[in-house]
């Protein structure tokens, strides 16, 4: 299996414009869930979803951010407008409902900087 | 929301020498994991415990789980330079992280 596989790798983008991430889970993997990582605020879960259904969307910060899963195997996270303080790395991570200890596998994370 | 507290936040030690970080909360946790993340990359489970008072072994690391579940510690023994990254924490209900330990092994 390829894994989480997370794109773009690196993105670079001027204050104001729209960002959008993308995610492919593991697949069979029912859970999938969107952090985002700084130095100041550690790793923090923005969002995750079961079977393709928003469950928990309390730590997305604002209405700036919106994620969806159209389908089991691809869910995008949005940023309109982007803003200086949004550059960090986000991490996709997808979990399989059959796994004993809920062990996330997390993609290599999409690093996003905002000018 | 149940909060995780993870110290030291910054470590770094000369190989061979053993050292312990810890994860500690005031809620209870019905299990709790740890993960290692090496620069670049997204982190990697590395055990889930789940018993008050479980210890669990992988090679050189110590895990253990405290007897009420509100803590846990990590114990390396005679680290090595590939021990170096940041060492996470999270409650296995609610998939929240603590901040981390940075630990960096010198040769």
């Amino acid at each position: 299996d390829a894994g989480v596989i997370q794109s773009p790798r690196h993105e670079v983008t001027e204050m104001g414009q729209e960002v959008t991430l993308r995610c492919k889970p593991i697949s069979g993997h029912d859970y999938l869930f969107w952090y985002r990582q700084t130095m100041m605020r550690g790793l923090e879960l923005l969002i995750y979803f079961n079977n393709n259904v928003p469950i928990d969307d309390s730590g997305m910060p604002e209405d700036r951010f919106s994620a969806k899963m159209p389908n089991a195997s691809f869910s995008t996270l949005k940023i309109q407008p982007s803003e200086p303080r949004d550059s960090a790395v986000y991490f996709c991570a997808s979990l399989g409902a059959g796994s004993s200890y809920n062990e996330q596998f997390f993609g290599p994370g999409t690093r996003l900087t905002v000018l | 929301t149940q909060l995780l507290e993870q110290s030291p936040q910054f470590l770094s030690i000369q190989e061979g020498e053993n050292l312990t970080v810890y994860c500690n909360s005031s809620s209870v946790f019905s299990s709790l994991q740890w993960y290692r993340q090496e620069p670049g990359e997204g982190p990697v489970l590395l055990v889930t415990v789940v018993t008050g008072g479980e210890v669990k072994k992988l090679k050189r690391l110590t895990f253990q789980f405290g007897d009420a579940r509100k803590d846990s510690s990590l114990h390396i023994t005679a680290a090595q330079p590939g021990d170096t990254g940041l060492y996470l924490c999270a409650g296995a209900n609610d998939m929240r992280f603590g901040a981390g330990t940075r630990l960096t092994v010198k040769p």
